[in-house]
């Protein structure tokens, strides 16, 4: 089975930047998935990563180990409107391709 | 916008009564997966479909079903409804089925069951 924990809330201020960690044990691994979340909104894709390292997509930047079953998300510059959830997410390495969710991470960016 | 488009946005109805969730994939993708989001559960596979096919089911009840059309819109009916069965309702699509294809979700259906 699959399991992935990730911080149920954090508070961070405008201007700073905030590390969201995502820790998973799987039977198989497909690549790593983050996602931005607003409230009552679609999640929107922000990165993939399926080999180890940093991968930087503007004030975005995701990481993975895979051996040690861990990614972070790190956002810089943080601004009001990153306040939202963001979800982490592990391909299945079964032929259904589905994507499983933790339960996200709520962040809060203060003024 | 994904380009994923979902109706209807908001849905009201009671115990027991049955509704159906339309899904518009974006152009050229082939894959559609529907999930559900409540409260207290994160997202959660249901089923995903592959160019018309049935690839593979998660969690889905009996209660639920749904097909994906030749012109690749999809539905999810939903049966006897019961009050846990109030959630969002995404569905996403891709490309295909390779592993590293992005799922670009839907705007979603808000279902609630009073």
């Amino acid at each position: 089975g699959q399991n992935i924990d990730q911080p149920t809330e954090m508070t961070a201020t405008e201007g700073a930047i905030v590390q969201i960690n995502c820790t998973y044990q799987t039977s198989g691994f497909n690549g790593l998935f983050w996602y931005q979340q607003h409230a009552g909104e679609a999640p929107t894709f922000l990165s993939y990563n399926v080999l180890d390292g940093l991968e930087e997509k503007g004030r975005f930047s995701s990481f993975l180990s895979r051996s040690k079953g861990y990614s972070y998300l790190l956002l810089k510059e943080l601004q009001m409107k990153d306040s939202a959830s963001y979800l982490c997410a592990v391909r299945a390495l079964d032929s259904s391709y589905k994507l499983i969710f933790g339960s996200g991470t709520r962040l809060l960016v203060r003024p | 916008d994904s380009g994923v488009t979902q109706t209807p946005k908001h849905l009201i109805t009671a115990t027991g009564q049955r509704v159906t969730l339309r899904c518009s994939p974006r152009s050229g993708d082939l894959s559609v997966y529907w999930y559900q989001q409540s409260l207290d559960q994160g997202l959660q596979f249901l089923i995903h479909y592959y160019n018309g096919e049935e690839r593979a089911k998660g969690n889905i009840l009996e209660r639920f079903s749904a097909q994906q059309f030749p012109d690749l819109h999809s539905e999810l009916n939903l049966s006897s409804l019961e009050l846990g069965d109030s959630a969002l309702y995404f569905c996403a699509s891709s490309v295909g089925t390779t592993p590293q294809e992005t799922q670009y979700f839907g705007p979603g259906t808000r279902l609630l069951v009073l």
